[in-house]
């Protein structure tokens, strides 16, 4: 059992579509950041939400840091092939940090 | 721009082989990580390191090992490659206390054990 799970696994959708993918937890954490990893690359700090409730919005990607601090969402408007990769959640564990498996979003042209 | 460079993007092995994957960093950061990456798992740390010959276990440190020698350069080693090592490997580094800030990530390591 993964400490952070994401929904969905796999989506593909046609550009210009909205989406959201979901990052929970049954743990609490301090903060969650959102990396997206391209094909070929390594992966790259979208943002980090730090307060229960917080929505922080990147042009169309829009970030949600659920009351509790055990969850996040990512909303996608209007989606464009340039936003196709894996997407992965990653919260403070320990010394460390941990990261979910990650949603992995092909959008088509 | 800063950068995380990984010595080799692909490399294939043989079963017993020895593997060595070299990581740079240009941000002196103290910092250093080794994942692995496999599809359905995400990132399970291997080892890491929050300074110069200082290293600690991760979650997965079963057959392997790393090298710090200088604060720049982190090293993963497999003493004897197996088969079930097939993954893509990714360094990062941050700056400052552990499980704050940014990780930045190389571009990654493709290892295929035969």
């Amino acid at each position: 059992t993964q400490l952070l799970e994401q929904s969905p696994q796999f989506l593909s959708i046609q550009e210009g579509e909205n989406l959201t993918v979901y990052c929970n937890s049954s743990s609490v954490f301090s903060s969650l950041q959102w990396y997206r990893q391209e094909p070929g690359e390594g992966p790259v700090l979208l943002v980090t939400v730090v307060t229960g409730g917080e929505v922080k919005k990147l042009k169309r990607l829009t970030f949600q840091f659920g009351d509790a601090r055990k969850d996040s969402s990512l909303h996608i408007t209007a989606a464009q092939p340039g936003d196709t990769g894996l997407y992965l959640c990653a919260g403070p564990y320990g010394q460390n940090f941990v990261f979910g498996p990650g949603t992995r979003l092909s959008v088509l042209p | 721009d800063v950068k995380v460079t990984q010595s080799s993007r692909y490399l294939v092995k043989r079963t017993g082989e020895k593997v060595f994957l070299e990581c740079v960093q240009d941000m002196d950061h103290e910092n250093m990580f080794w994942y692995r990456q496999d599809p359905g798992l995400g990132l399970r740390l291997i080892y890491f390191s929050y300074d110069v010959k200082m290293k600690e276990k991760g979650d997965i440190p079963e057959g392997y090992s790393v090298s710090r020698e200088k604060k720049e350069r982190f090293s993963l080693i497999l003493e004897s490659a197996s088969t079930n090592q097939t993954s893509m490997y990714l360094c990062a580094s941050r700056r400052g206390v552990l499980n704050t800030g940014e990780l930045f990530f190389g571009e990654g390591s493709r290892l295929t054990v035969l």
